[in-house]
């Protein structure tokens, strides 16, 4: 049973809709990562966070998606103007530390952009 | 940067049998090895953590082998049983990624035969 819980598991946007996905680490766990995972099963990672600061993103994620990871709130990730590549499941992973640290992965948001 | 090479990409056996599937990386300095399998509509779970200075791993039905000469992570399901027929990802962590990314095999389909 995931401790890491996202919502929605599926969401359904045309292209160019935002499409917003949260994320709430299980408890204790400072660190939060967002990884892609497409159709072949090749996973991508987007970004992670350390409380409510950006660690590391990739370019993608910095031109095309907005995230945070506010104190007392879920963390969330957000497409702006969603793409057909952008159809796949998005996974947030939650650890005690960066470096070295096991991840814990939710159920994942599958998003289809149509 | 580290490259992931998982093998095979799909797997059929046998109730009883085993199943062994494979992962070669690139990075010398990799230190953190992981398995995770991935049941249809569900989380990646955590099968085993792997430690750079571990070479044999024994966990409840398999065993992970690590070669860190050949750079090769392995994992043998030994009497598999319907309930192991799922998706395996083998992960890497190296030391140059002190956030904690982790780099993910392609990933194994298991289909274990009644």
């Amino acid at each position: 049973n995931s401790k890491v819980i996202q919502t929605p598991r599926y969401l359904v946007k045309g292209q160019g809709q935002k499409a917003k996905m949260r994320c709430i680490p299980e408890k204790g766990h400072p660190v939060v990562f967002w990884y892609q995972q497409n159709k072949n099963n090749e996973f991508k990672f987007l970004i992670n966070f350390q409380n409510q600061e950006v660690l590391q993103q990739i370019d993608m994620t910095e031109k095309r998606f907005s995230a945070e990871c506010p104190s007392n709130s879920p963390c969330s990730l957000e497409i702006q103007s969603s793409e057909a590549g952008d159809s796949a499941l998005y996974l947030c992973a939650s650890s005690l530390g960066a470096s070295g640290n096991t991840l814990y992965f939710g159920e994942g948001s599958r998003l289809i952009v149509v | 940067g580290e490259q992931v090479e998982q093998r095979p990409p799909h797997l059929s056996v046998r109730e009883g049998d085993s199943a062994f599937i494979t992962c070669t990386y690139t990075d010398p300095n990799s230190y953190y090895f992981f398995w995770y399998k991935q049941e249809p509509g569900a989380s990646l779970q955590l099968l085993m953590k792997v430690f750079s200075s571990t070479e044999i791993n024994e966990g409840q039905g398999f065993t992970v082998l690590l070669n860190k000469k050949d750079k090769r992570l392995s994992l043998n399901l030994t009497a598999a049983h319907p309930g192991d027929s799922a998706a395996y990802f083998c992960a890497v962590i190296d030391r140059g990624s002190a956030l904690g990314r982790l780099h993910f095999g392609a990933g194994t389909q298991l289909i274990v035969i009644p």
